[in-house]
């Protein structure tokens, strides 16, 4: 069965620095890989997703994810955090042809100004 | 409205109480899931719809009863939960296509449910 690990519960990060949260996947096949973000009160929207073709993928509010099959990760990378970017992030993997999404525990994003 | 909405938002019920959620999706899609998610576990899959056919049942004890009635809407009936129970339960859809496609999943803002 697939699993997805996101081994951070928490980063803190200052505004301005840059960030990377970690994701590593078990599954046998290539899989399909998501990240979501989560905001206080709100439910999950899609930052980004790989299914094929270039491993760095562009997503939107300015992050970028890189899919490393030797290293089964799809780590999440911003350049430049904002304040406004303090939330959960979900890392998921879909089976082939299927609808079925496995999610990491989640990682909590602190900002300091 | 637009995307997936939920209601209601937040809802507290004891355990011998009835009490259902509900989920609209205005987005054309054909299949629809409901999720867990509690404070110490993963985001958990409970249910699967496809064209309004149950087709996962991630083992939910049977005190969550689904329904599909078209393909815009999905409930979660809840009867007789366990404070264990309380969550926020989220509502997603995606467009499911033949072969070895995968669209992404839309998610609702979720009920946050308090069972006492």
């Amino acid at each position: 069965a697939q699993s997805v690990t996101q081994p951070d519960i928490h980063i803190t990060v200052s505004e301005g620095a840059s960030l990377e949260l970690r994701c590593n996947y078990s599954y046998g096949a290539t899989p399909y890989l998501f990240w979501y973000v989560q905001s206080p009160g709100q439910g999950l929207q899609l930052l980004l997703k790989y299914f094929s073709g270039d491993t760095l993928v562009q997503g939107i509010k300015g992050f970028e994810a890189e899919f490393k099959r030797s290293q089964s990760s799809f780590n999440l990378r911003k350049p430049s955090v904002h304040w406004s970017d303090a939330a959960e992030y979900f890392c998921a993997v879909a089976e082939d042809a299927g609808n079925m999404l496995t999610f990491g525990g989640g990682t909590r994003l602190m900002v300091k100004p | 409205e637009t995307g997936v909405t939920q209601t209601p938002r937040h809802l507290v019920m004891g355990m011998t109480n009835k009490k259902s959620l509900k989920c609209e999706q205005h987005l054309g899609h054909n299949a629809m899931y409901w999720y867990k998610q509690s404070a110490k576990k993963p985001l958990e899959l409970m249910f699967v719809y496809n064209f309004k056919e149950q087709t996962e049942n991630n083992s939910v004890p049977s005190r969550f009863s689904p329904e599909c009635p078209n393909s815009s809407h999905l409930f979660l009936h809840l009867h007789t939960l366990q404070p264990e129970d309380s969550a926020l339960y989220l509502c997603a859809s995606s467009q499911v296509l033949g072969g070895a496609s995968y669209n992404e999943q839309f998610f609702g803002p979720g009920t946050r449910l308090t069972v006492l």
